[in-house]
């Protein structure tokens, strides 16, 4: 079966950096595009960043854009989410999503990982 | 904020039938999709392409489309439909993809 198992949370400073991990298992990884959604506490779902299945496209949310970059090694079924310049509004659940057939849809959810960015 | 509207909270009665919708300009161009959220969870898939049923989704679900309102439809609500629903779509402002704000289904 399907599973997501995301990795890499924890609490830190404004300004820190920290990587999220998305390890992957019952699916070829390497020809699915995968996201990133977040939620923070008590709020709604937010949408963070995609990357192609082979890496070619890479997008981002305007309030991410230029401080996290995500990145796949489908060597290791892993898909990455590295944050820079951690501010006190990026504190939420991170959840990676594997796409469907079409990358509009997003067919399966890890159980996230919290981020708790402050001083 | 969100250019994909929701209200906050809907209710229905047991076993009656809901509709959830989402508004916005980018719906005339892309498809909804729609996730439920139970509390303490990670969301899941009910439905894709504005009337598609992944497996496994109970069929009171369905989905429809008119202009630019997405509507998720539960027909026959159950007590274990009570959840936050998102809708998904691309964004026409340039954004790649948006969720709405989620509405709170209770079911009395």
């Amino acid at each position: 079966q399907v599973q997501l198992l995301e990795s890499g949370g924890g609490v830190v400073q404004p300004g820190g950096s920290l990587r999220l991990s998305c390890a992957t298992s019952g699916f070829t990884f390497r020809i699915y595009g995968m996201h990133w959604v977040r939620q923070a506490p008590g709020k709604g779902l937010e949408w963070v960043s995609f990357i192609r299945y082979d890496s070619s496209d890479k997008y981002y949310a305007d309030s991410v854009k230029g401080r996290f970059t995500i990145s796949r090694d489908n060597s290791k079924n892993t898909l990455y989410l590295q944050m820079d310049g951690l501010r006190v509004e990026d504190t939420a659940v991170y959840y990676c999503a594997k796409t469907a057939k079409n990358i509009d849809d997003f067919d399966y959810w890890g159980q996230g990982t919290l981020v708790i960015v402050s001083s | 904020s969100s250019e994909l509207t929701q209200d906050p909270a809907v209710s229905v009665a047991l076993g009656q039938t809901v509709r959830i919708t989402c508004q916005g300009d980018s719906l005339r161009t892309y498809y909804a999709s729609w996730y439920q959220q139970k509390p303490g969870q990670a969301p899941v898939l009910v439905m894709y392409a504005e009337t598609n049923r992944p497996s496994g989704i109970p069929d009171r679900f369905s989905g429809s489309s008119s202009g630019d309102t997405a509507s998720l439809i539960i027909t026959g609500a159950q007590a274990e439909d009570e959840a936050d629903y998102y809708c998904n779509s691309r964004d026409i402002s340039g954004k790649p993809w948006v969720f709405g704000g989620g509405t709170k289904l209770t079911v009395l």
